[in-house]
């Protein structure tokens, strides 16, 4: 049974530049959140998306965004990089089941992105 | 809003000892799930144990326990007879029901943990 993956692994861009991460989530799983992880500090929200659209959104500003295929897999894509985006970006997955209960979210092993 | 505090920053350990992590949550919720992962060097969170607010008792699983208590809003977690491979990074985390399904989880900063041999 395939966890959740994540690509690239690492990821050096400059400062103004377009990155794109990608995940896939865990097998059986139709719900995809991610999270940012700066250096020494715990993963902070950034969005979820499920059904192919965004259901929830943490305080990241829009040049933020994201996608969902009918595959469940999910981009996240980040405009005008700046230095202060340099960080972990973790990827998790979920199955919804309805109403208002919270399944485990399960993650993947993060993309280390580096803004010069 | 929601809040996740853990105090401790560092814990320093001997192999084979016991060691508790400390959690207090915030949350005006009354149905709501809390959560402990692990983050070893490699990165990655791995899910360890998770609580329901409206369970009822406090359980072991292996080496791991937990003591829930609803009245100081803590969710602390133990390792018994520590192993040198539970050193990491230890983050506990909160998720309400109310903001829907699947709702955000928010994290506390991580305690992280060494244990010499």
């Amino acid at each position: 049974d395939a966890g959740v993956t994540q690509s690239p692994t690492h990821l050096i861009k400059t400062r103004g530049q377009q990155v794109t991460l990608r995940c896939s989530p865990k097998s059986g799983h139709d719900t995809v959140s991610w999270y940012q992880q700066a250096l020494g500090q715990g993963p902070q929200f950034i969005f979820q998306y499920y059904e192919e659209e965004e259901r929830q959104r943490g305080n990241f500003p829009d040049r933020f965004s994201g996608h969902q295929f009918p595959n469940y897999s999910s981009e996240l894509n980040v405009n005008a990089l700046l230095l202060g985006d340099s960080a972990l970006y973790l990827c998790a997955s979920s199955q919804d089941r309805g109403l208002v209960w919270t399944d485990t979210q399960y993650f993947g092993p993060g993309t280390r992105l580096t803004v010069l | 809003a929601q809040k996740v505090t853990q105090a401790q920053t560092e814990i320093s350990v001997v192999e084979k000892e016991d060691v508790t992590l400390d959690c207090v949550y915030e949350t005006r919720d009354t149905t709501y799930y809390l959560f402990w992962y692990k983050q070893p060097p490699s990165g990655e969170l791995v899910f360890l144990i998770r609580r329901n607010s409206f369970d009822e008792q406090n359980e072991i699983s292996g080496r791991y326990s937990w003591n829930f208590q609803k009245s100081t809003s803590s969710f602390n977690f133990t390792i018994t007879a520590s192993q040198v491979v539970d050193s990491a990074v230890y983050f506990c985390a909160l998720s309400e029901a109310e903001t829907g399904a699947n709702s955000k989880l928010t994290f506390g900063k991580g305690i992280t943990l060494s244990v010499r041999p």
